[in-house]
């Protein structure tokens, strides 16, 4: 374990269902961010947040809706997904905006089917 | 926009071999750089790091080389073992922009130790 865990591992989910991705980190750190991985792909930074507000939204759909209730703990509310939504979806966290690297947690393997 | 890419998607080797993964970066205010490790069904994991001003870190049977001239990144593993099986990518950190600095990753490099 990294400190960082997601649950959960794995999930199928049909396009018209409602999930949500949690990630908790007992790190002590401020700054969550949310990762997808899709094969031959570099990561995809999707949403970042420091000390639950949110900074950034990179250009990401509305059917993915992220949730910051502390600095522990993020959500990724998934929503009328798409088939091409299938990837690994990665929780990190950072103490500040690290410049020295971000600690992950090992996914949620998503299919959407 | 910056970008850091990998030069062999798929690298194998030898058990007991050295193993050498490329990343070529293009922003050439990156002062940082990082080398994750993941494996299978795992999330990337830190291995070592590198800061601009430097041209070589040595960790335990991983070292990392750095030319800026080039804007090239190595990473060399000793001994190449089935556990160092995994994929391996960089990361850069272009520094200050907007008021935050996020890491910007590499594609990957998939290496297969062959016993």
């Amino acid at each position: 374990e990294t400190g960082v865990t997601q649950t959960p591992r794995h999930l199928v989910m049909g396009m018209t269902n409602k999930k949500s991705l949690k990630c908790e980190q007992h790190l002590g750190h401020n700054a969550m961010y949310w990762y997808k991985q899709s094969a031959k792909k570099p990561l995809e930074l999707m949403f970042v947040y420091n000390f639950k507000e949110q900074t950034e939204n990179n250009s990401v759909p509305s059917r993915f809706s992220p949730e910051c209730p502390n600095s522990s703990h993020l959500f990724l509310h998934l929503h009328t997904l798409q088939p091409e939504d299938s990837a690994l979806y990665l929780c990190a966290s950072s103490q500040g905006y690290s410049r020295y690297g971000y600690t992950f947690g090992s996914g949620t393997r998503l299919t959407v089917v | 926009g910056e970008s850091v890419g990998l030069h062999l998607p798929t690298l194998s080797v030898q058990e007991g071999d050295n193993s050498i993964i490329n990343c070529a970066y293009s922003n050439s205010a990156s002062d940082y750089f990082i080398w994750y490790k993941q494996e299978s069904g795992k999330g990337p994991q830190f291995i070592i790091d590198i800061r601009s001003n430097m041209d070589k870190r040595q960790g335990q049977r991983v070292t990392v080389l750095l030319n800026k001239t080039v804007k090239h990144l190595s990473l060399q593993i000793a001994a190449t073992q089935p556990g160092d099986s995994a994929v391996y990518f960089c990361a850069e950190n272009p520094g200050t922009q907007g008021g935050s600095e996020k890491l910007v990753f590499g594609k990957g490099t998939k290496l297969t130790v062959n016993p």
